[in-house]
């Protein structure tokens, strides 16, 4: 399935760093997710885009900064992270808000 | 507090026989379920859902079932083949929410 990408795939940083986590879907979908999935936790929702505008902001840091400049990318910008912040990153996309939802592979981050 | 609950973190199952993967819910708001399947390295992919205006859906191999008393679903998968062995997720979400919650995941591993 290369309906939904990720970029990059592993990424290692240091606290001081800043970093963006880009996602591209390639389905003509209207909405756009970002999940984050901890060890041994469920994937947590943590923003939800409609026709490019945040719908949904599931109590997130500040340090984790989303921007969707059109309906087909999403990025998701870091800043100041702390070690708990290790997870991997989740992109989804889905033709409407009520309708299945399109994983990309995931960014697996490390914050040092 | 969780309230997709997949109690069952890992399951060995012979080939050819029947997979039955478990999930339990809280919220009586939940109206749609679906599971996900996972392999590593990659996103999650849908795999099957259900309403709950019906008690059974089937695909193929793939059957869910929907117990809303007990507020429990499961999924079948019959004959299990080697290349079931991935995560499974419940996800659930309630009317008018495309807000999915997950469970934790069950590790399924077919023998051969």
């Amino acid at each position: 399935e290369t309906g939904v990408t990720q970029t990059p795939r592993h990424l290692v940083m240091g606290m001081t760093n800043k970093k963006s986590l880009k996602c591209e879907q390639h389905l003509g979908h209207n909405a756009m997710y970002w999940y984050k999935q901890s060890a041994k936790k469920p994937l947590e929702l943590m923003f939800v885009y409609s026709l490019e505008e945040r719908v949904e902001n599931n109590s997130v840091p500040s340090r984790f900064s989303p921007e969707c400049p059109n309906s087909s990318h999403l990025f998701l910008h870091l800043h100041t992270l702390q070690p708990e912040d290790s997870a991997l990153y989740l992109c989804a996309s889905s033709q409407d808000r009520r309708d299945r939802q399109f994983f990309g592979p995931g960014t697996r981050l490390t914050v040092l | 507090d969780q309230q997709v609950k997949q109690n069952s973190p890992s399951l060995s199952v012979q080939e050819g026989r029947i997979s039955i993967l478990n999930c339990d819910y809280t919220n009586s708001m939940f109206d749609y379920f679906l599971w996900y399947k996972k392999y590593p390295a990659e996103g999650p992919t849908f795999l099957i859902s259900i309403s709950s205006i019906k008690d059974k859906n089937e695909d193929g191999r793939f059957t869910v079932f929907l117990n809303k008393s007990a507020k429990h679903l499961s999924l079948h998968i019959v004959p299990s083949q080697p290349g079931d062995s991935a995560v499974y997720f419940c996800a659930a979400s309630a009317d008018g929410n495309e807000k999915l919650t997950f469970g934790t995941g069950t590790r399924l591993t077919i023998i051969p």
